[in-house]
């Protein structure tokens, strides 16, 4: 059983410009999590995806979009980038209506 | 929304000795609590969870303890190991979408 994998596991970008990370969820999982993790802080709930539709999202700005393809695997796309984006992004797939969440180990994005 | 609170949020133990882990919740809707254990530069892990219609559980030497009256809900380990040094989310979330909102999280050491 393949777990949650993610890239890429660290990336430098600068204001302004557009960043994708990717993830595959753990097999036979059909739902797929986002999280931003802020340095000290518990991971806060981007939005969540079930057949490829968005099924729920948390206090992020437009600017933070993503897609679910039919294998289930994400992307996360974040547009115009902030000094204040940077953080750890993690991804969590799941079964729908099961409260466990399987974590990859995350994207660390810096904004210089 | 649901907001969770987490205290400590740092803990030091001897090896051997017990650890106790607090958080409180705002949504009395909330019905499931999970708690995760984040290693250092690996993504968040489900440890034990509990559910509200259960005052209780046990795995081991984790047990986690809710009180919907007074809405909070406990993690405890005894006879902590090196190996349970790591930072430690608790969490809360309605049925249905489970979309969990995590605490600050613990940072737990526990020295040999």
């Amino acid at each position: 059983e393949t777990g949650v994998t993610q890239s890429p596991t660290h990336l430098i970008k600068t204001r302004g410009q557009q960043v994708t990370l990717r993830c595959s969820s753990q097999s036979g999982h059909n739902t797929v999590s986002w999280y931003q993790q802020a340095l000290g802080q518990g991971p806060q709930f981007i939005f969540q995806y079930y057949r490829e539709e968005e099924n729920g999202r948390g206090n992020f700005p437009p600017r933070f979009s993503g897609l679910q393809f039919p294998n289930y695997s994400s992307e996360l796309n974040v547009n115009a980038l902030l000094l204040g984006d940077s953080a750890l992004y993690l991804c969590a797939s799941s079964l729908v209506h099961s409260g466990e969440l399987f974590f990859g180990e995350g994207s660390r994005l810096t904004v210089l | 929304g649901e907001n969770v609170e987490q205290h400590p949020s740092t803990l030091s133990v001897q090896e051997g000795d017990s650890a106790v882990i607090k958080c409180t919740y705002s949504d009395s809707a909330s019905n499931y609590f999970p708690w995760y254990k984040q290693e250092l530069g690996k993504g968040p892990q489900l440890i034990i969870d509990i559910r509200s219609n259960v005052g209780e559980k046990k795995d081991q030497r984790i047990a986690v303890t809710l009180n919907k009256t007074a809405k909070h809900f406990s993690l405890h380990i005894t006879e902590t190991q090196p190996e349970d040094s790591a930072v430690y989310f608790c969490a809360a979330s309605k049925g249905g979408s489970y979309i969990p909102t995590f605490g600050r999280g613990t940072s737990l050491i526990v020295h040999p």
